[in-house]
């Protein structure tokens, strides 16, 4: 079973940022933070990932709690080319456990 | 594009028969990973190999094997398909090294229909 607990969907306004949270509450002292998302039938594709500090790039932003027990991935300008499912995953970067994932929506 | 290539694109075959999906790595990576994404399952981690060696071992029926080749491209082979073997299967890469943490880049996916 999947380590992580994502809301099963989210909408987004066009330009505004879109906020997905992911809770990991038995998250290990080692393990990573993932984010990947799948749009329609492709591969997932890489977002971004963490340990403990917030991380940046040009794709987005990860924010990670103190306790590491919790983050968010932040799309500063969701477009509608963003509309895909988006999973949370932690580990060590092996054997990837996904779960159903958040199906985000952005809307015009 | 991950790097990571895959083929073929799309598979229709009968029950019973026999398969074999290939995936090459993006360069420099050591380990490959398999995944099955079918209707009901969701994305399920299948087998991992590093290097030639295998590595993890997931959900992977015992009718399903894989191999990595010293060029380090990847070949899984379904075999005895059934009707519930139909789904998308994906090749992801990675470089593995310590500290682990790396993240893994995945292909386009194979699209296996079986009739």
């Amino acid at each position: 079973d999947a380590k992580t607990t994502q809301p099963p969907s989210m909408d987004c306004a066009e330009g505004r940022a879109a906020n997905l949270p992911c809770n990991h509450s038995t998250i290990s002292g080692n393990e990573y933070v993932y984010w990947y998302r799948q749009i329609h039938s492709q591969g997932p594709q890489y977002i971004i990932h963490g340990l403990k500090n917030n991380e940046t790039n040009e794709m987005a932003s990860l924010i990670i709690t103190e306790d590491r027990k919790s983050s968010t991935l932040i799309l500063p300008h969701a477009t509608l080319r963003d509309t895909a499912v988006y999973y949370c995953i932690v580990g060590y970067g092996q054997n990837f456990v996904f779960g159903p994932g958040t199906r985000l929506s952005v809307l015009p | 594009d991950s790097g990571v290539t895959q083929t073929p694109k799309h598979l229709i075959t009968a029950t019973g028969q026999r398969v074999t999906l290939r995936c090459s790595p993006r360069s420099g990576d050591l380990s490959v990973y398999w995944y099955q994404q079918s209707l009901d399952q969701g994305l399920q981690f299948l087998i991992q190999y590093y290097n030639g060696e295998e590595r993890a071992k997931g959900n992977i029926l015992e009718r399903f094997s894989a191999q990595q080749f010293p060029d380090l491209h990847s070949e899984l082979n379904l075999s005895s398909l059934e009707l519930g073997d139909s789904a998308l299967y994906f090749c992801a890469s990675s470089v593995f090294r310590e500290p682990l943490g790396n993240e893994q880049f995945f292909g386009p996916g194979t699209r296996l229909t079986v009739l």
